[in-house]
């Protein structure tokens, strides 16, 4: 199974930072990656897909970039509506699909 | 807008089985479109896909829990069903349902059910 591993797993930031997730693949996935974006006590809510392709809705500060093993997840200016957790999925080897572990990005 | 609904026991016993139904609502479960999967998050804990189904009753588990896991589709109800059978204390988390694209590269999980909390407890 292709393991998928985030980093950093959690850490502070303060509004309007800008900020960057890790999430690197066991193996190269080109670019069959989406990052979800889940808030305390709700689903997950898809942010991108195809590594870099923004879903529809979803604000211009995020954007996603890389491809193969190493991937990121950056938010320009982080917004108070922005602290959440972070998960990265892959889906090169469906239809076994993967998860990262997750980061949290808390309030300095 | 299409909706996902998870329903079923927020308690279950140990060595019994976890049922779970996701019902589809503003769309249907027939698409050839889509496959629609179940997945899962120990509390504090990251998320975990368990397995999908298609339509016609084709399915795809998680290796790990494959021997324990049946996912079944009801097209008449346009429902989607999870069993877990011998459930541990490990399998406390709570369950999401999630519809998930068929074309190849196109395998992301969208939109998502609210989630239902299960907890394994005698």
């Amino acid at each position: 199974a292709i393991r998928m591993t985030q980093s950093p797993s959690s850490f502070s930031a303060s509004t309007g930072d800008r900020v960057t997730i890790t999430c690197r693949a066991s193996q190269g996935i080109s670019s069959y990656l989406a990052w979800y974006q889940q808030k305390p006590g709700k689903a997950p809510k898809l942010l991108i897909y195809a590594a870099s392709t923004l879903q529809s809705g979803v604000p211009s500060r995020f954007s996603g970039s890389g491809s193969g093993t190493d991937f990121t997840l950056t938010i320009s200016c982080l917004q108070s509506e922005d602290f959440a957790t972070y998960y990265c999925q892959q889906y090169y080897s469906y239809p076994a699909l993967t998860f990262g572990g997750g980061t949290k990005v808390e309030i300095k | 807008q299409l909706q996902l609904q998870e329903s079923g026991p927020g308690l279950v016993k140990p060595s019994e089985t976890l049922s779970l139904t996701c019902t589809v609502s503003g769309g249907s479960i027939s698409s050839s479109s889509y496959y629609w999967g179940w997945i899962r998050q120990p509390p504090g804990k990251g998320l975990e896909w368990i397995g999908s189904i298609y339509y016609s009753g084709s399915t795809y588990y998680n290796p790990s829990l494959k021997s324990r896991v049946t996912i079944s589709v009801d097209t008449s109800k346009n429902q989607f069903s999870l069993k877990l059978s011998s459930v541990t204390a490990a399998d406390t988390a709570v369950y999401y349902c999630a519809r998930l694209p068929t074309l190849e590269q196109y395998n992301w999980f969208d939109p998502w059910g609210q989630g239902t909390l299960v907890t394994v407890s005698s």
